[in-house]
């Protein structure tokens, strides 16, 4: 069954060094998401894709996120300058079309550190 | 505004029992989806089952059900013959219009099935 790969799956990094989350989706999808979810807490939106430009976000995803489609496979975040409050679990979702009823398929997850 | 609460933090099941977990949303789009992911231990992020705002019948996807009360804004999952398997968090979500391509997602319920 075809699903949603997230690398690294834990990465430590140090406070203002810039992190690189990677994910590939689902091939044939076209939507791209990604979610945190700090510990202990409910999962978070940050950024839907589409059509190789953002096509939400929320005010979570400040000036210091970026996403990229650099391929025709990945999709990432980037983080400029990690603060401490970064730390969280990063979900890489995808969905075959943006309405309803399509559900989205999330990777495994990738658990960013910062110290 | 909370648009999706789950009232119980944490529930305990015997094996082989049901459980109900509940989850009420708040909307005024009468376009809206409701879904249910479990997320183990590992982290990963599950897809249990899907209503939509319009569907006649309650969703059933083998031992899960939902239970959708449309005037009360409900839609709680049901579990039957609970395993050991099922021991993890649950996450009720939704999209609508309003919300376009993003879930929200409510604080979750941890499960724990005890043998």
């Amino acid at each position: 069954e075809p699903e949603v790969t997230q690398t690294p799956s834990h990465q430590v990094t140090q406070m203002g060094q810039e992190v690189i989350l990677r994910c590939v989706p689902i091939s044939n999808h076209l939507y791209f998401y990604w979610y945190r979810q700090i510990l202990g807490q409910k999962v978070e939106f940050l950024v839907s894709f589409y059509n190789n430009e953002i096509s939400e976000k929320s005010e979570i995803f400040d000036d210091q996120f970026s996403v990229e489609r650099p391929d025709g496979s990945n999709f990432t975040l980037k983080i400029r300058s990690t603060k401490l409050e970064d730390s969280a679990m990063y979900f890489c979702a995808s969905s075959e079309s943006g309405g309803l009823p399509y559900e989205q398929y999330f990777g495994p997850g990738t658990r960013l550190t910062v110290t | 505004a909370q648009k999706i609460t789950q009232t119980q933090p944490g529930m305990f099941v015997q094996e082989k029992e049901a459980v109900t977990l509940d989850c009420t949303y708040d909307t005024s789009d009468p376009s809206y989806g409701l879904f249910w992911y479990k997320q183990p231990s590992s982290g990963e992020m599950i897809f249990l089952i899907y209503q939509g705002s319009y569907d006649q019948q309650n969703a059933t996807e083998g031992r899960y059900s939902l239970n959708f009360q449309k005037a009360r804004k409900s839609a709680n999952l049901v579990i039957s013959a609970s395993q050991l398997g099922d021991s993890a968090m649950y996450f009720c979500a939704m999209r609508d219009a309003g919300t376009g391509n993003q879930f929200y997602f409510g604080t979750g319920t941890s499960l724990t099935v005890i043998p």
